[in-house]
Formats: structure tokens, C-alpha cells, sequence
């Protein structure tokens, strides 16, 4: 079971540049996450996705867009990267009920020099 | 805001012990979940438990479990018997107002020694 696919898995990035971080999962899951990890930080919210065709925005959603492709893929993209959006991303996906536990990916390590 | 308070940065256990990590939470809601992940060094993030509010009994899972103190919106972690796997950082979070995503304390990284 492949459950939460991210990718790139690490990614070296200009000040300026265009990136989008892919996500996939293959557990038929209506919703969909993006968060970001910096040291004593704790996890933040970028985007989510409650079901296909919906986006809402999270905690720290600024130089962030997202696009909820189809049920299955989930993209966040940084449109001009800032060093100041150096952290470690992490897709997340769950079924339907606030009891469900969030499956995450592996992450993306993305750093913006 | 909702928020989740994590108070111990860093906890340290010894093999075969019991180690308690702390977990306070803010929320006007009644009804919410309530989780405990476990992110160890490669990084992937590991469900370790869940809690119910409208549960008044503890949740456990083999070697952990909780105490969960609705009035004092405290959901704290006990790992029982620790084992040098359980190194790792564990992060506390709580569904939001609306249930449709967590918000997640700064987490707590636990050292496991021999």
C-alpha cells in the first residue's frame, strides 16, 4: 500500500522561483492536507481540501497556492519562493469524520536559498 | 484560537520505565478528537492514539496511554515499559472548530537510554 506519495522528497530552490510540491494518496479519502514543519514549530496548516472541488485556507497560507486536482492529487505551489519558506512539507489525508486520523506522507524538504 | 500547548521540549526516559508527556488544549467546542503522533528520526508521522471528548475512558493502546482530563482540557501521554524505538519527537493535536482539520502542539522530543 503506497497510502500518502510526495514529491520531490527534497528540493534546492533560487530565491524567485516557481515550485509545486505533489501529492497523492491512494486511499479513496475525501480530504486533503498541507502543512508545513519548522523547528519548535510544531506542525501548521497551509491549505486543505474537505472534498473534491473545495480549498480552504489554514493557518499560514501567504505565498501559498493550492489546486485539488482530481480526489486522489493534491498540489500546493510557492509562485516566488522566499528563504522565509524553507521548512519540511507534509501532505496529509483522511476519510470523512473528524474522529479519522490524518495518513501522512513522507514529507518534502525544501530549501530556498 | 484554538490552540495546543506542548510544555516540555524535551523529556528523557530510561529503557523499561514510564514517561508521562503533557498536553493542554483550547477549544470552545464539545464534542472533538483528540491525537497523539509520533515523528522518530525518519520522519514519518505515526498515529500513536486517539481520544474521543464525549469518552469519559481513556484510550490505550498496548504500551500507551492517555489521561484525559476534559474539565482541565489535559490529554497527556503515558508510555509504559519504553523501549529505545520510542525515541522520538510526539506531537498533541485537536481537531478544529469546525472538525475539518488538527491543530498540532510544538511537540516534545523523548531521548530513550539504555
Amino acid at each position: 500500500n503506497a497510502g500518502v506519495t510526495q514529491t520531490p522528497k527534497f528540493q534546492v530552490l533560487k530565491t524567485g522561483q516557481s515550485m509545486t510540491l505533489q501529492c497523492a494518496q491512494d486511499m479513496n479519502h475525501n480530504s486533503m492536507y498541507w502543512y508545513r514543519q519548522d523547528p519548535g514549530m510544531g506542525l501548521r496548516l497551509i491549505y486543505y481540501s474537505a472534498s473534491e472541488g473545495t480549498t480552504d485556507k489554514g493557518e499560514v497560507p501567504n505565498g501559498y497556492n493550492v489546486s485539488r486536482l482530481n480526489k486522489r492529487e493534491f498540489s500546493l505551489r510557492l509562485e516566488s519562493a522566499a528563504p522565509s519558506q524553507t521548512s519540511v512539507y507534509f501532505c496529509a489525508s483522511k476519510e470523512v469524520g473528524s474522529n479519522q486520523p490524518q495518513h501522512f506522507g513522507d514529507g518534502t524538504r525544501l530549501s530556498i536559498l | 484560537a484554538q490552540t495546543v500547548t506542548q510544555s516540555q521540549p524535551e523529556m528523557s526516559v530510561q529503557e523499561a520505565e514510564t514517561v508521562t508527556l503533557s498536553c493542554t488544549y483550547d477549544t470552545s467546542e464539545s464534542d472533538y478528537y483528540l491525537f497523539w503522533y509520533k515523528q522518530p528520526p525518519s520522519r514519518q508521522m505515526i498515529l500513536v492514539i486517539r481520544q474521543e471528548a464525549y469518552k469519559q475512558q481513556n484510550a490505550t493502546e498496548n504500551r500507551f496511554s492517555v489521561n484525559f482530563q476534559k474539565a482541565a482540557k489535559s490529554f497527556s501521554l503515558k508510555i509504559s515499559d519504553s523501549q529505545l524505538g520510542d525515541a522520538a519527537m510526539y506531537f498533541c493535536a485537536c481537531t478544529n472548530q469546525a472538525g475539518t482539520a488538527l491543530i498540532f502542539g510544538k511537540g516534545t522530543t523523548l531521548s530513550v537510554s539504555s
